[in-house]
């Protein structure tokens, strides 16, 4: 197995919703990341896990809230969030991290904020 | 700090062009370089990489060398398809223990026509 699966495809939630969007991983990767993209930009890092503990918070808005259940799984929890968090979230895993092998992408899911 | 300059697009090519799209970057020591390409409506995955200073990466067809004394890392491929449609970004990871943030350039998006 070597992707990255995130869940939902699409989402579409009301900013008094919560929300989770969901990564998994089988590659025995021990790194793992959230990334933000909105239209025509490239991604923005938003959160890193490594070894299950969270190395980088990249001083993003409480209202995200990520969670490392185990070595395979990374969960984005959403709450509160503002019409402008509507973007293209992305789930990377890499063997290490900052690996020079490269980061593995999931194919992201589209967040619409209402 | 670590940055990646690509050229400016969209660049738009006929079938079976030649494609060359610049990326320069600044950082201290020797970064590994990516090029990553992302398809319409899906997540980036990783094209080619290059380690260390006259690697060359390769994969279908696109070839990219790692240049230290030009700092150049540029895209190239011979014979482009309809199919090479997408956006193409530069990334690096720089080499310093503890910093090993992936930084991406701002994306070139390419159109091959018929």
């Amino acid at each position: 197995d070597t992707e990255v699966t995130q869940t939902p495809k699409h989402l579409v939630m009301g900013m008094t919703n919560k929300k989770s969007l969901k990564c998994e991983q089988h590659m025995g990767h021990r790194a793992m990341y959230w990334y933000k993209q909105k239209a025509k930009k490239p991604p923005e890092l938003m959160f890193v896990y490594s070894y299950e503990k969270l190395s980088i918070n990249e001083s993003v808005p409480s209202r995200f809230s990520p969670e490392c259940p185990n070595s395979s799984l990374l969960n984005l929890h959403l709450h509160a969030l503002q019409p402008e968090d509507s973007a293209l979230y992305l789930c990377a895993s890499s063997q290490g991290w900052g690996s020079n092998y490269g980061y593995t992408f999931g194919s992201g899911t589209r967040l619409t904020v209402v | 700090g670590d940055s990646v300059t690509q050229m400016e697009g969209p660049v738009t090519l006929s079938e079976e062009a030649f494609l060359t799209i610049n990326c320069t970057y600044t950082a201290t020591g020797y970064p590994s370089l990516f090029w990553y390409v992302q398809y319409p409506g899906e997540g980036l995955q990783l094209l080619l990489k290059a380690t260390k200073a006259d690697d060359k990466g390769s994969n279908k067809g696109f070839e990219a060398t790692y240049r230290k004394e030009t700092t150049s890392f540029h895209l190239e491929k011979g014979s482009v398809q309809v199919s090479d449609s997408a956006v193409y970004f530069c990334a690096l990871t720089p080499t310093n223990f503890g910093n090993e943030k992936l930084t991406f350039g701002t994306g070139t998006r390419l159109t091959i026509i018929p």
